[in-house]
Order: C-alpha cells, then sequence, then structure tokens
C-alpha cells in the first residue's frame, strides 16, 4: 500500500515552454501533498506544501507564479513549470501524506520527475 | 532550518556497522528516517516520536534524543542493498506537515 506515482518520468522541453508534471496517490487519499526540487547530489529542497482544495503554501524564494500547484483532488496534485528555462532543470519529486494510512502520517514519495531544460 | 548530518559519507565493507547522525538547533517532535538510491525516490525506513522512542527496521534501527536534539540511525551488519544517500527530515512540532531534510549521509558499501 501508499503508492505513489508521477508522470512523466523525464521530460526534455524547449526554453520558454511549459511543463505539467502530476503526482498521484493510488491507493490511498493524500490530504496534503508536497513538491521537492533535488539538485545533484543534493538535499530535498522543499517547494510547497498543498492540502486538497485550497492553495498550496510556498517556501520562501519559490516563485508561485513560476510553479503552478493545483490539488484538484484526494489523490492527484499537479506541478506546472511555467515559461521553463535552463536553470530550471532539475529532479522534482512530490510525496503524499494522510493521517489514514498509518498513525504516523509519515511521507511517501514518488518516483521523481527528471526536467531538463534546452 | 536544515538538519545537520553527520557523516558525510560513509564507506564500509560488507558486514560493518555505521551510525549516522541527525542533530537540529530547535526541538524536535519527530524525525523521519530516509534512503534514497541514485536516481530514484526515497524510501520510508522509519519514524521517531517525542518521547527516546527506538525504532527497528530489519538491521537498521534509529534513536531520538529529544534533550539533545538528535537522532541517530544504526546499520547493523551491512548488507550491499544498504548503500544509497540516507536523509533525516524533522518536524518541530506536531502538525506541522512538512518536514526540513538534512543534507544527506552517502553510504558505499563494498562486497
Amino acid at each position: 500500500g501508499a503508492v505513489v506515482s508521477q508522470h512523466p518520468s523525464r521530460v526534455i522541453c524547449k526554453s520558454g515552454t511549459s511543463v505539467k508534471i502530476e503526482c498521484r496517490s493510488l491507493d490511498f487519499q493524500a490530504t496534503t501533498m508536497f513538491w521537492y526540487r533535488q539538485f545533484p547530489k543534493q538535499s530535498l529542497m522543499l517547494m510547497a506544501t498543498s492540502n486538497e482544495g485550497s492553495k498550496a503554501t510556498y517556501e520562501q524564494g519559490v516563485e508561485k507564479d513560476k510553479f503552478l500547484i493545483n490539488h484538484a483532488s484526494l489523490t492527484l496534485s499537479t506541478l506546472t513549470v511555467t515559461s521553463a528555462h535552463p536553470e530550471d532543470s532539475s529532479f522534482y519529486i512530490c510525496s503524499a501524506r494522510s493521517s489514514g494510512v498509518t498513525s504516523y502520517n509519515e511521507q511517501f514519495f514518488g518516483p521523481g520527475t527528471r526536467l531538463t531544460v534546452l | 532550518q536544515q538538519p545537520v548530518q553527520s557523516p558525510q559519507a560513509v564507506i564500509l565493507r560488507e558486514g560493518e556497522d555505521a551510525v549516522i547522525n541527525c542533530s537540529s538547533s530547535k526541538a524536535l517532535y519527530s524525525v523521519h528516517w530516509y534512503r534514497q538510491k541514485h536516481g530514484e525516490a526515497p524510501v520510508f525506513l522509519m519514524i521517531l516520536l517525542k518521547g527516546g522512542e527506538q525504532k527497528g527496521h530489519e538491521k537498521i534501527s534509529a534513536s531520538f534524543n529529544e534533550k539533545k536534539q538528535q537522532s541517530s540511525l544504526y546499520l547493523t551488519a551491512s548488507q550491499l542493498s544498504y548503500s544509497g544517500t540516507y536523509f533525516c527530515g524533522t518536524e518541530n512540532v506536531q502538525g506541522a506537515q512538512k518536514l526540513v531534510f538534512g543534507q544527506g549521509t552517502r553510504l558505499t558499501i563494498n562486497p
């Protein structure tokens, strides 16, 4: 149980285009989803926290107009990188959390999306 | 504020033991441990909650010293499959929702 999927796993796009990444909780309802960004050999940096049906809470320094997050249902959250530029190239990982899965509210991570902007 | 992990990297031979530490400058409510293999998502190992709990997972266990604001992960008789980068994620207050992750400890197990 507690499986989180992400799509696509890899995406290559041209500078200036927008890219949408989907994060789905497959066998549980995710009351909260998180979006992280990870550069090579570095830690997971939280970008934003989203709760179903409400606006996402962005971390300091993350441009909300550039990284659009939508958490439309208890099983789906999307991250759209608008007008992507080469510096946006990174590994984007989502995670989902639900009080109903276990007693401890741990986060379950998706497999990640490797974004390369040319 | 990001917790500090030590050491940054460890190289072991199969069967040896390792300890990875995670220290915070703030009081902690919980510490979550994850292992990430290259190019993959982090995999949950265990949670330790305020109150000195010790948890175990196969030959991997952990402790939480809330007074010292730190947690330690113990890997006993390491196996090749234990290789990867270990991250601790900390929650400062109950219900904080988000975790702040340390910079990671890269563990390499050689045969």
